[in-house]
């Protein structure tokens, strides 16, 4: 089956203690991407990827680091976790050509207290 | 600059249309999507239009694309109440690579 995997889906931890949110996808996609959902303000992206070591910031990339080694995984790294991190973390991927159909994973709700 | 805007709630009996509605400014766009979000679960792509074309329909969704007035609308006919969810509208534009810019949502309620 065609999908977005992302691990944890919920997370409690403490301002300062690093943590690495994981994103895999199968299809194929050279496209990544990160996006965090608050209410009110929608999906912002963080980061995004164009393909294997081509990384690029999003909007919000503020505390934030990604690497992208292999082409299937994307994972989001917060190095020093602060309460504003508290979020929903939604990863995406697409094909570069085309109507950019992204696909997202189920999300991850980061709490950080 | 890029901004997206839709209004926060709309509520409709079961059976009755919606209409979704979204406003942006970028008028470099290429494509306008609908995304439908259910509680708890990942953002999941209804339909899209590219930004040359007025109308797409798709079983009972509608899109209506006024590029003059950069204003997208989403049109569910006979709605459900499994149609309950976040509608996000977002657009992608020229030279922007495959970022989506998306609107804030559109909490859909359907009662009975």
């Amino acid at each position: 089956e065609a999908q977005v995997t992302q691990n944890p889906r919920y997370l409690i931890t403490v301002t300062g203690k690093k943590l690495t949110v994981t994103c895999s996808q199968n299809m194929n996609h050279e496209y990544m991407s990160w996006y965090r959902q608050d209410p009110g303000l929608g999906l912002r992206q963080i980061y995004y990827s164009m393909n294997v070591e081509v990384t690029d910031k999003g909007d919000v990339p503020e505390g934030y680091k990604v690497s992208r080694k292999e082409k299937r995984n994307f994972p989001l790294i917060l190095e020093s976790p602060s309460p504003n991190q508290t979020s929903l973390y939604f990863c995406a991927s697409s094909l570069i050509q085309g109507a950019n159909e992204q696909f997202f994973g189920p999300g991850t709700r980061l709490t950080v207290l | 600059g890029e901004d997206v805007e839709q209004s926060l709630f709309l509520s409709v009996r079961e059976g009755d249309s919606s209409v979704i509605n979204c406003t942006y400014t970028d008028s470099s766009s290429t494509y306008l999507y609908w995304y439908k979000q259910e509680p708890g679960a990942g953002l999941q792509l209804l339909t899209y239009i590219f930004s040359n074309m007025d109308m797409k329909q798709d079983q009972r969704l509608t899109v209506l694309l006024n590029k003059k007035d950069k204003h997208l609308s989403l049109r569910i006919a006979d709605t459900q109440t499994g149609d309950s969810a976040i509608y996000f509208c977002a657009e992608s534009f020229t030279g922007g690579g495959n970022k989506l810019t998306f609107g804030t949502g559109t909490q859909l309620k359907v009662e009975l």
